[in-house]
Formats: C-alpha cells, sequence, structure tokens
C-alpha cells in the first residue's frame, strides 16, 4: 500500500458545527502532516506529527485540534469554523529522516457556511 | 527565510512541445527537492526527488535536474500531452528544519490538442 486516504473527500459544515477529518497510511511513515490549501495558492502547514507526537503546531487557531491516536492514523478535529476556513485541507506523510520525500492524500474540500 | 520561486506562472502550449518549468530557492541549505502535480481541487502527487547530491532524477517523460549553489531546478517535460495539464509545485526540505517542507508558487500548465 502506497497511499495515504483521505476521508471524507468533501464536507459541509456550518460554524457551530463539530466534524472531524481523517487520514490513514500503511507505509510505515511516522512523520504525518496537516496542510491547508487555498485556491490558487501553494500548501501551508498546519502541524506535524513525529513518532505520534506533535512536533509542529503552525501557530494555528484552537478551532483546529489535531489527534494522531497511532502511527498509521491523524485526525483533525474541526470546531466553529469560520467562512475562511473552507479550504482543501491535505494531509502527507513521510518516514522520519533527511532523504525522504513526502506522499500526499487526495485532500478534504471543507465549505463551512 | 527560504522563498521558493516558479516561473513562468502559467503557460499554455499545443501537444507535442518540450517544456521547461523552473524553481528558484533563495536558500542552498537543502537536503531535497521533490516535484509535485496537482489537478484541479485534487491532492498532490509526487514525480520525482532529487537529493541535495544528486544532479538529476529522470521517469519517463519527466526529468528534473538540481543545481544546489545556484539555487535552481527545472523540470523539463517530454512531448507534452493534454493530459499533463495541471499544476507543477516544487518543494524544499530545509537542512535546518526538517520537518516543513517549503513549497514554490507553482505553474499551472495548459496542454491543448
Amino acid at each position: 500500500d502506497t497511499e495515504v486516504t483521505q476521508t471524507p473527500k468533501h464536507l459541509v459544515m456550518g460554524m457551530t458545527n463539530k466534524k472531524s477529518l481523517k487520514c490513514e497510511q500503511h507505509m510505515g511513515h511516522r512523520a504525518m502532516y496537516w496542510y491547508k490549501q487555498k485556491a490558487k495558492k501553494p500548501p501551508e502547514l498546519m502541524f506535524v506529527y513525529s513518532y505520534e507526537k506533535l512536533s509542529i503546531n503552525e501557530s494555528v487557531p484552537s478551532r483546529f485540534s489535531p489527534e494522531c491516536p497511532n502511527s498509521s492514523l491523524l485526525n483533525l478535529h474541526l470546531h466553529a469554523l469560520q467562512p475562511e476556513d473552507s479550504a482543501l485541507y491535505l494531509c502527507a506523510s513521510s518516514q522520519v529522516g533527511t532523504d525522504y520525500g513526502y506522499t500526499f492524500g487526495s485532500g478534504t474540500r471543507l465549505t463551512v457556511v | 527565510k527560504q522563498e521558493v520561486t516558479q516561473i513562468p506562472a502559467a503557460l499554455s502550449v499545443p501537444e507535442g512541445e518540450n517544456l521547461v518549468l523552473n524553481c528558484s530557492f533563495t536558500d542552498s541549505a537543502i537536503y531535497n527537492l521533490q516535484w509535485f502535480r496537482q489537478d484541479p481541487g485534487k491532492g498532490l502527487t509526487s514525480l520525482l526527488l532529487i537529493q541535495s547530491s544528486q544532479r538529476e532524477q529522470t521517469s519517463g517523460r519527466l526529468n528534473a535536474s538540481l543545481d544546489k549553489s545556484s539555487g535552481r531546478s527545472t523540470l523539463y517535460i517530454a512531448a507534452s500531452q493534454p493530459g499533463d495539464s495541471a499544476t507543477y509545485l516544487c518543494a524544499v526540505k530545509l537542512t535546518y528544519n526538517t520537518d516543513k517542507l517549503i513549497f514554490g508558487t507553482g505553474t499551472r500548465l495548459q496542454v491543448f490538442p
């Protein structure tokens, strides 16, 4: 298995809702990432997990809450989002270390109404 | 601060042309550079990964070169096809922050029949 699987593919949520994005990989990668991408912009890093521990939080608002329950799974919990949070959310994984590239999932298109 | 720029921002060419996409980075302290393809509204697909010690990598009709000292990489696409239409992103992994990919601004490519 050489894929990163993200669910759901599309999500519409109200500003008072709570929802979660899920990301899964079975490549044995021990680093996992959340990126946010707005239209016609490059992806922006949000969070990094290394060996299931949060190693980087790029000053992301607390309405985004990441979780890494095990080495294969990464969640992003969403609560009280704003319309400007609408974007494509991308999950990625890699081996820990300097020589490795990243594998990205197909993303979750989030719309906040 | 590392900045990654891609030129041109957009490119429209007839089928069959050979293409060169450019990626420039300001800080040569990189471990590797990765080229990605992104179709509209989709995730990132890795095309080629070049380590800092390498000069080039090839995969099918794609060839990527790296000149770390001058801060440049090029992606060469031979005999372009309409199916090559997508946005192409380069990204560098820094030596002093290996958890963070720095993405370029992207080149939007359209190949018409």
